[in-house]
């Protein structure tokens, strides 16, 4: 079990350049989360995956953020014309259902860089 | 809308004494899991505990424990003999049980120091 497979580990992006994340959750796990984790806003909830359909973006900013999940093997968080404030580490977890009482595993993150 | 506070920004114990970090919650939901999570040094998050909202036994696992007062809206962990090793950022989390969303919303996190 490889565990949730983040790539890149770091990403560097001028300002106003796209910036694309992949996520490979755990084989058999049916839900996928995404956050953003920053030293001032801790981890933040951005979007939600269960069996590949979109649940829960509350999280996602109106504006440049976008999620999928186009198979059970991969998710994608999308970030358009980035912005030095959009510099923060993105994690991705998933986990075994969408049961509330299941835990989630998560992956090394994505450090973003926005310059 | 649900909501984890974690009052303690950081903690300093000395090894192999107990420390008890503090979270309380907000939901309106009446069924929740309440969630410890230990992200190290190199970034990684583990789960370590979970407390399901109706069950009145505090959760064990190892040396990690949890004190659950529900009327208070609290949750705490409880880490015995800590070990230098237990130092880390703690999270608390919940995720609500009565809607179909389940999001997970995590508190700031406690840094645990634990000093020789």
């Amino acid at each position: 079990n490889a565990g949730v497979i983040q790539t890149p580990r770091h990403k560097v992006t001028g300002k106003g350049q796209e910036a694309t994340l992949w996520c490979e959750p755990i084989s058999g796990h049916s839900a996928v989360f995404w956050y953003r984790q920053t030293i001032v806003q801790g981890l933040e909830f951005l979007t939600y995956f269960r069996n590949q359909a979109p649940i829960d973006d509350s999280g996602m900013p109106k504006e440049r953020f976008s999620a999928q999940m186009p198979n059970q093997s991969h998710s994608t968080l999308k970030i358009q014309s980035t912005q030095p404030q959009d510099s923060a580490v993105y994690l991705c977890a998933s986990s075994l259902t969408g049961g509330a009482q299941n835990t989630l595993y998560f992956g090394a993150g994505t450090r973003l860089s926005v310059l | 809308a649900q909501k984890v506070t974690q009052t303690q920004t950081s903690i300093s114990v000395v090894e192999k004494t107990t420390v008890t970090m503090d979270c309380v919650y907000e939901t309106r939901d009446s069924s929740y899991f309440l969630f410890w999570y230990k992200q190290t040094a190199s970034g990684e998050i583990v789960f370590l505990i979970r407390q399901d909202s109706y069950k009145k036994e505090n959760a064990t696992v190892g040396h990690y424990s949890l004190n659950f007062q529900k009327p208070k809206s609290s949750i705490g962990l409880i880490i015995t003999a800590t070990q230098i090793e237990d130092s880390a950022v703690y999270f608390c989390a919940m995720r609500e049980g009565d809607t179909n969303a389940y999001k997970v919303i995590f508190g700031k996190g406690t840094h645990l120091h634990v000093l020789p």
